[in-house]
């Protein structure tokens, strides 16, 4: 199946400073991704679709100008938690299409996941 | 009323029994089907994929659909305590291009 890799794997932070996370499909390439947030025991929430080339496109609720995306190659999509606040705190997950070429791009596969805690 | 709705558990079975996950739907026009397992502080891994009502097997797993009754069933045979994880049931539209909608997610512990 295709791999996306993420990282960091878990992020601490200050209160008021931003954080990146990377999201990159290594042995494909993914024009949209997709970007999750999960609070403890709950499901996955849909935060944003990332799009090469072009606006993210975001979720009802979700502050875009707290959450940035950027989707500048075809591998790589980043998230930018700006100005973090500890409500921000959360487990969030990338995910990806498969690849066209192996017909495998009606599934998505995900991330290990980054783990942010705001202090 | 959630679009999808899964039992969060937690069930606890012991080594070798047949562990029955379900989620129930509410929008008929779910075309797209799939179970994901999350161990903790992972990301969730695909395990079954399907579109159409029936049975469909992969190895100690079989995924049930039923559109008639709005019902997706996975089952795991011989259960092994590695199979100790979350899964969650997801589904998706025929035009919704991956943009997928998740149960809450059941807790499995399968102990020795």
């Amino acid at each position: 199946g295709a791999v996306v890799s993420q990282h960091p794997s878990w992020v601490i932070c200050k209160s008021g400073t931003s954080v990146k996370i990377e999201c990159r499909s290594l042995d494909f390439q993914a024009t949209t991704m997709f970007w999750y947030r999960q609070f403890p025991k709950q499901s996955l929430m849909l935060m944003a679709t990332s799009n090469e080339g072009s606006k993210a496109t975001y979720e009802q609720g979700v502050e875009k100008d707290k959450f940035l995306i950027n989707h500048a190659s075809l591998t790589l999509s980043t998230l930018t938690v700006t100005s973090a606040h500890p409500e921000d705190s959360s487990f969030y997950i990338c995910s990806a299409p498969g690849d066209l070429k192996t017909a495998t791009n009606e599934k998505l596969f995900f991330g290990s996941g980054t783990q942010l805690s705001v202090l | 009323q959630k679009e999808v709705e899964q039992d969060p558990g937690p069930l606890s079975v012991p080594e070798g029994a047949i562990v029955s996950l379900n989620c129930t739907y509410s929008n008929s026009a779910f075309q797209y089907f799939m179970w994901y397992r999350q161990y903790s502080r992972k990301g969730p891994e695909l395990l079954m994929y399907t579109y159409s009502s029936g049975n469909k097997e992969d190895g100690r797993f079989t995924a049930q659909v039923d559109k008639s009754s709005k019902y997706i069933s996975l089952f795991i045979r011989d259960s092994q305590p590695s199979d100790s994880a979350t899964y969650l049931c997801a589904e998706r539209f025929s035009g919704g291009y991956n943009k997928l909608i998740f149960g809450a997610g059941t807790r499995l512990a399968v102990h020795p």
